[in-house]
């Protein structure tokens, strides 16, 4: 069974810390997401990968930066963890090869606390 | 206005009721996913669409491509079912098959 792993389950982080939320994939897939998720506000893309070193910001990239050093692996840091990043993180990925989508899978998420 | 819109945004249902999801959206796409997330979890992929009808057990998804229109049914409705049930678009022309999400529909089967 494919799998998206996200390192952590739980996590609480002092304000002012260094984070690393980091997510592997099994698949072989190019594509790489990190999301933040929070009530009233759906699925915010943060950052995205679409090959190794490669990286483009999504939707709300300010406080966060991310790193693919392999292709199996999506790292998402926070610089200096804020209370405002306190949310839900998934991990995708996704593959599209020779015109066929193989479609997206999740990781089941990192419920961040910052104090 | 969101490029995608699901209704109803929340759903009481009996066990055994058949339930229909609802997403619009306003731009080309050239994929639809429905997807699931139980309380405290992580997402599910149910359904990618590009055209047609999709089944999988208890579950249906369509898509009119020309309307812009896609719809989830849930046949026999169970209180496993509860869950957000969120739809999402692969815009034509975006890179790296990012989506766009819609807001989700909370759904609660009650037995």
């Amino acid at each position: 069974d494919v799998k998206v792993t996200q390192s952590s389950r739980y996590l609480v982080k002092r304000t002012g810390e260094k984070v690393f939320l980091e997510c592997v994939q099994d698949m072989d897939h190019e594509n790489m997401f990190w999301y933040r998720q929070d009530p009233g506000l759906g699925l915010r893309l943060i950052y995205f990968s679409y090959d190794v070193k490669m990286k483009e910001k999504g939707d709300i990239p300010e406080g966060y930066s991310v790193s693919r050093e392999k292709k199996e692996r999506f790292s998402l840091i926070l610089e200096s963890a804020s209370t405002n990043q306190t949310s839900m993180y998934l991990c995708a990925s996704s593959s599209i090869r020779s015109g066929v989508d193989y479609g997206y899978t999740f990781g089941s998420g990192t419920r961040l606390t910052v104090v | 206005k969101n490029e995608v819109e699901q209704s109803p945004q929340n759903l009481t249902a009996q066990e055994g009721e058949f339930i229909t999801i609802n997403c619009s959206y306003s731009v080309g796409i050239s994929a639809l996913h429905w997807l699931q997330q139980h309380p405290g979890g992580g997402i599910v992929s149910l359904f990618m669409l590009s055209s047609g009808k999709k089944k999988h057990g208890r579950l249906i998804a369509t898509i009119n491509i020309q309307e812009k229109h896609s719809s989830l049914h849930i046949t026999a409705s169970h209180p496993r079912d509860s869950a957000v049930y969120i739809c999402a678009v692969r815009l034509i022309g975006t890179s790296g098959s990012r989506l766009t999400f819609g807001e989700g529909t909370q759904l609660t089967v009650n037995p």
